[in-house]
């Protein structure tokens, strides 16, 4: 099993361009999450996925979309990248319901926006 | 909202015991998680409380008190590898989903 990859690692962006990050998990886990991690900030949840079909915004949301059309997949957009959004940005998935379920994280696609 | 506060920085010698503390408020508490991320790396799962008291593993224990707001995470025997940082996150029920919120982080550094 790979766990929960993502692509790309590394990326520089310009002001105002857009770019799609893919996040990928072979669990078969219902719940997906993209998060940020800026220094001395810890993990932001920007959206979150509950099932295929479905998103929900999270704590920072402004600036980008996402979207879950299969489920092992959750893709994070940035219509029009800005300096604001340089971090790195982690998915991670999980198994639904009231017991351990712990959340599996990605390497981490670190984001420059010049 | 939630709000989840852990120190920001602690350091230890090598072969100590280190407590970090995480104390929280939210409402619909479904869970608290630690985990362990260290430099350049994704945080990978530690430990779960979910009732009152001591769970433990290892080197590694982490406590829970509900009616406080209040957990720890215990290293015992410190190692130089335990440096890192160290994430304390708290689930909740929102809207019938269960959503892990995360306090800012604790690093930990393991001097000789």
């Amino acid at each position: 099993n790979a766990g929960v990859t993502q692509t790309p690692k590394f990326r520089v962006l310009k002001t105002g361009q857009s770019m799609t990050l893919l996040c990928a998990q072979d669990m078969n886990h219902e719940y997906m999450y993209w998060y940020r991690q800026d220094p001395g900030m810890g993990l932001r949840l920007i959206h979150y996925s509950v099932g295929e079909g479905t998103t929900a915004k999270g704590e920072v949301p402004d600036g980008y979309n996402v979207s879950r059309l299969k489920k092992q997949n959750f893709l994070l957009g940035l219509e029009s990248a800005a300096p604001s959004q340089t971090s790195v940005y982690f998915c991670a998935s999980s198994l639904v319901g009231q017991g351990v379920y712990e959340q599996y994280f990605g390497p981490g696609t670190r984001l420059t926006v010049t | 909202g939630q709000n989840i506060d852990q120190p920001t920085e602690m350091t230890a010698t090598e072969g100590a015991i280190v407590q970090i503390n995480c104390t929280y408020q939210t409402s619909g508490f479904n869970g608290l998680f630690w985990y362990q991320q260290h430099a350049g790396e994704a945080p990978t799962f530690l430990s779960y409380n979910v009732l009152d008291g001591l769970e433990e593993k290892g080197r590694f224990s982490s406590f829970l008190s509900r009616s406080k707001g209040y957990s720890y995470l215990l290293l015992k025997e410190l190692q130089m590898k335990d440096s890192a940082s160290y994430l304390c996150a708290v689930r909740s029920v929102t809207g019938g989903s269960y959503i892990p919120t995360f306090g800012r982080g604790t690093s930990l550094i393991v001097h000789p």
